[in-house]
């Protein structure tokens, strides 16, 4: 089967750092991606590893192992506009293509 | 400048009609997608496609349907089969092939009374 996992709810203070785990088990791998959405909004792309390593694009950074099955992203310099829910999502092999599969998110909340 | 339209963004209607949603594309995109969002849930995906004529079920198919008729349009509608359809609903596109990231329209609410 295909399962996203990630944490529900984190909190941090702002100018903190703060890493949100994920782990996933799918049918096929073409990349781990992370997305933020801002309530009742789309999401909007992060990152994207499809190699092992760390990704870093500005304060956000995105690691990757595959064969651990496992993802992190990190947040330097915590800021109020980063309140918002962070989606996981692996794209993977389908009968009919590929298709990106999501977490449910983690919910996180900066306080001053 | 291109990017995928979403309409109407609200809907309200009645229970056991069917609605309609739209999702146009002008980014030449060959595959697109649509997942159902519940508050506090990550996304679900109902149906995709990855060339014009040909769709293929997502993890929560049933009571929806899809058409595909031109590359640039991908309409979902909801049934009166769909038992809880009171959702956020995002289209999305991407080019065909594995890796990419999706580009997301604004989504459609909609609301069952």
């Amino acid at each position: 089967g295909q399962n996203i996992d990630q944490p529900t709810e984190m909190t941090a203070t702002e100018g903190a750092i703060v890493q949100i785990n994920c782990t996933y088990q799918t049918s096929g791998f073409n990349g781990l991606f992370w997305y933020q959405q801002h309530a009742g909004e789309a999401p909007t792309f992060l990152s994207y590893n499809v190699l092992d390593g760390l990704e870093e694009k500005g304060r956000f950074s995105s690691f990757l192992s595959r064969s651990k099955g496992y993802s992190y992203l990190l947040l330097k310099e915590l800021q109020m506009k980063d309140s918002a829910s962070y989606l996981c999502a692996v794209r993977a092999p389908d009968t009919g293509g590929f298709k990106t599969i999501f977490g449910a998110g983690t919910r996180l909340f900066v306080k001053a | 400048d291109g990017g995928i339209t979403q309409s109407p963004k609200y809907l309200f209607r009645k229970e056991g009609q069917n609605v309609t949603l739209s999702c146009e594309q002008n980014l030449n995109h060959d595959a697109m997608y649509w997942y159902r969002q519940d508050p506090g849930q990550g996304l679900r995906l109902i149906y995709y496609s990855q060339i014009v004529n040909d769709f293929q079920k997502g993890d929560i198919a049933e009571g929806y349907s899809v058409s595909r008729e031109k590359k640039e349009s991908f309409p979902l509608t909801v049934t009166s089969a769909q038992k809880n359809p009171t959702a956020f609903y995002l289209c999305a596109s991407i080019p065909r092939g594995p890796g990419g990231e999706l580009f997301f329209g604004e989504g459609s609410r909609l609301t069952v009374l």
